[in-house]
């Protein structure tokens, strides 16, 4: 079973740019997150999705930040203006609704830095 | 306020000694989950431990859901324990939002 896969690894931007990370979750779970993890810090909820509907996006800045799973399957994370304030790592997450503790089964991250 | 708060923040060990990672938690809701991070890498979940002692391998996790703590223990310590430890709990009781803390560092030397 292919794990869940995240790209890109890395980003640099320079404040103001764009970039979207791009998840792609494991086959059969329906529930999406995006965390941000800072630097030495414990990642936080970013939005979650089931299926392709927003359940929580309440800690999105959404000034800056939109996420979209538009079939239920892969989603994007986009940041646009960036801050260097973002710079952290973008981990994604899936689990499958009514599994036992609702394991979460994370990618590798994206990590960005912002100059 | 932070609402999981481990300690310690960081560890370091000769390999075959015992770590004891501690999780004080706000809520009594809790559905406590423990996780590793790889260095620089991924997050892998250890335990769903809501309550009560698990075991796997080398690792054991405690629970007291009424006093608000839960704790890791990783008995004869690898090298390839090193990396830090996170525990979570669920803030809305449906498994979905986690709050993680700020992890323990572990670092096994040999």
């Amino acid at each position: 079973e292919a794990g869940v896969t995240q790209s890109p690894r890395y980003a640099v931007l320079q404040e103001g740019q764009a970039v979207s990370f791009w998840c792609d979750p494991i086959s059969g779970h329906d529930t999406l997150y995006w965390y941000q993890q800072p630097r030495d810090q414990g990642p936080q909820l970013l939005v979650y999705f089931r299926d392709e509907a927003v359940i929580d996006n309440s800690q999105l800045p959404s000034d800056r930040f939109s996420a979209v799973r538009p079939k239920g399957t892969n989603s994007t994370l986009k940041i646009q203006s960036a801050k260097q304030g973002d710079t952290a790592t973008y981990l994604c997450a899936s689990s499958r609704q009514g599994a036992k503790g609702n394991t979460l089964y994370f990618g590798e991250g994206s990590r960005l830095i912002v100059v | 306020g932070q609402q999981v708060q481990q300690s310690p923040a960081s560890l370091v060990l000769q390999e075959g000694e015992n770590a004891e990672l501690q999780c004080n938690f706000s809520s009594t809701a809790t559905r406590l989950q423990w996780f590793y991070q790889h260095p620089g890498g991924r997050l892998v979940s250890l335990f769903y431990n809501p309550s009560g002692t698990k075991h796997t391998g080398r690792l054991t996790s405690t629970t007291v859901t009424n006093e608000r703590r839960s704790s890791l223990h990783i008995s004869s310590s690898q090298t390839t324990d090193s990396g830090t430890y996170f525990c979570a709990i669920d803030l809305q009781g449906t498994g979905s939002k986690l709050s993680f803390g700020k992890g323990a560092k572990l670092t096994v030397s040999p």
